[in-house]
């Protein structure tokens, strides 16, 4: 069955610093792999996409990577802040037509505290 | 402004009954999902439309129900026959289709608690 695997331990880093959480997929194909943020007690917000073809994406302070042989991505913040203390799930998502509205399913969710 | 509604945002409610949670978006969105979210878990598929009156089972898709008559709503009745229904429930559209990312915009969320 298809899995999806992030880190479930909590990650404490320094402000400043750079942030690298990882997300790791079985039996799964994606053709776009999805990163959301989400704040307690709030539902997540979209963050980026990277997509099969792209090794790697940024967003000002964001970067993601797509390795399809890992069967991983990689979602960097640098020069984090406390402001990004927050809990950062990935989706693995199937591309093309009705699939881009079928089924999507989460990861467990890091959660990641910037210390100031 | 655009956007999904989820209400109520607290409901409490005794063993035994139904309640039904209400999801609205004015996105224009084909797809709307429905997830539950246990403490320090992640997300979990109940239900998922793509379209008007059809939907799909998630992974945890029993004791809930659900309907799509509008493309705009996306009601979750969670019955009696959910033998552990207190969590915090998200409600998501995404879409238009082809060419879409299939990015989803999730509501704020509506926690149940079972007295």
């Amino acid at each position: 069955s298809q899995k999806i695997e992030q880190n479930s331990e909590a990650l404490n880093i320094q402000e400043g610093k750079t942030a690298t959480l990882t997300c790791n997929y079985t039996n799964y194909s994606p053709a776009y792999l999805q990163w959301y943020r989400q704040d307690p007690g709030r539902g997540p917000v979209f963050l980026l996409l990277i997509r099969e073809n792209e090794k790697e994406k940024r967003k000002e302070r964001l970067k993601v990577t797509f390795d399809t042989t890992l069967k991983q991505s990689l979602f960097h913040i640098t020069a984090s802040q406390p402001a990004d203390s927050a809990t950062y799930l990935c989706a693995p998502r199937a591309g093309g037509g009705s699939s881009n509205t079928g089924k999507l399913i989460f990861g467990q969710g890091t959660t990641l505290q910037v210390k100031p | 402004d655009g956007g999904i509604t989820q209400s109520p945002k607290y409901l409490f409610r005794k063993e035994g009954q139904n309640v039904t949670l209400s999801c609205e978006q004015n996105l224009n969105h084909d797809a709307m999902y429905w997830y539950r979210q246990d403490p320090g878990q992640g997300l979990r598929l109940i239900y998922y439309s793509q379209i008007v009156n059809d939907f799909q089972k998630g992974d945890i898709a029993e004791g809930y129900s659900v309907s799509r008559e509008k493309k705009e709503s996306f009601p979750l009745t969670v019955t009696s026959a959910q033998k552990n229904p207190t969590a915090f429930y998200l409600c998501a559209s995404g879409g238009p289709g082809q060419g879409s990312t299939g990015e989803l915009f999730f509501g704020e969320g509506s926690r149940l608690t079972v007295l």
